[in-house]
């Protein structure tokens, strides 16, 4: 079946340093794109979105990129902080229905 | 303003029993989902509704059941739970049915032993 994934389960950056997490997609019909933020003992948190017609998207300290040729979403997060540790989700949105499907998640640390 | 309201925190049920999970918005959002997490899983959808009356299955509907009777609830009923019922629920909302992100609730962790 179709699904959305992450390449990589976990990430561990140093404080400062950009952090850059990726995400592929299966759904070539799919036409929102979206990144959560999950703390522990939370519900995920809204990061930034980005529209199929869109390449790129820039918000306070992230920028989403999209790639539609390879299916390939990332979340660029500039200067890594600690409270910035967390899950990472990111989500698609299947146009039949208005189903929003995650993938598995990035788990980021950041050292201090 | 509440946002997404999630009770209980936490359940522990024994298989067969039955329970409903409440969720509520106060923003007067039309689309309202249920999701479940489970490690290494990410959420998957259970069912959705994208209006009052309005109800479908998502990902993995089997074993619960939904209704919409009002825009603010949309309570997820287990009918005879089971163990491997036992994960984290997260009800979401948002105020367009496409390309509008879901604001979500901070979860019911339910156990069925």
């Amino acid at each position: 079946g179709e699904s959305v994934g992450l390449h990589l389960p976990t990430l561990s950056v140093q404080e400062g340093d950009n952090s850059i997490i990726n995400c592929a997609y299966s759904n070539s019909a799919s036409d929102y794109f979206i990144w959560y933020k999950q703390e522990s003992g939370k519900g995920p948190q809204f990061i930034i979105d980005i529209r199929s017609n869109m390449d790129k998207r820039q918000g306070q300290r992230v920028t989403v990129l999209l790639n539609k040729t390879v299916k390939h979403l990332s979340l660029q997060i500039a200067a890594t902080q600690p409270g910035d540790s967390a899950v990472y989700f990111c989500a698609e949105n299947r146009p039949q229905g208005g189903k929003l499907i995650f993938g598995q998640g990035t788990e980021l640390s950041v050292k201090p | 303003n509440a946002g997404v309201t999630q009770t209980p925190k936490f359940q522990v049920l024994k298989t067969g029993q039955s329970m409903t999970l409440q969720c509520a918005q106060d923003m007067n959002h039309e689309y309202m989902s249920w999701y479940r997490q489970d490690p290494g899983m990410g959420l998957r959808l259970i069912h959705y509704s994208v209006g009052a009356g309005i109800t479908d299955q998502g990902e993995v509907p089997n074993g619960y059941n939904v209704s919409r009777s009002t825009t603010e609830d949309f309570p997820l009923r287990l009918l005879s739970a089971a163990p491997s019922q036992t994960s984290v629920y997260f009800c979401a909302s948002s105020g367009q049915v496409y390309n509008s992100p879901l604001h979500f609730g901070n979860g019911t962790r339910l156990t069925v032993t």
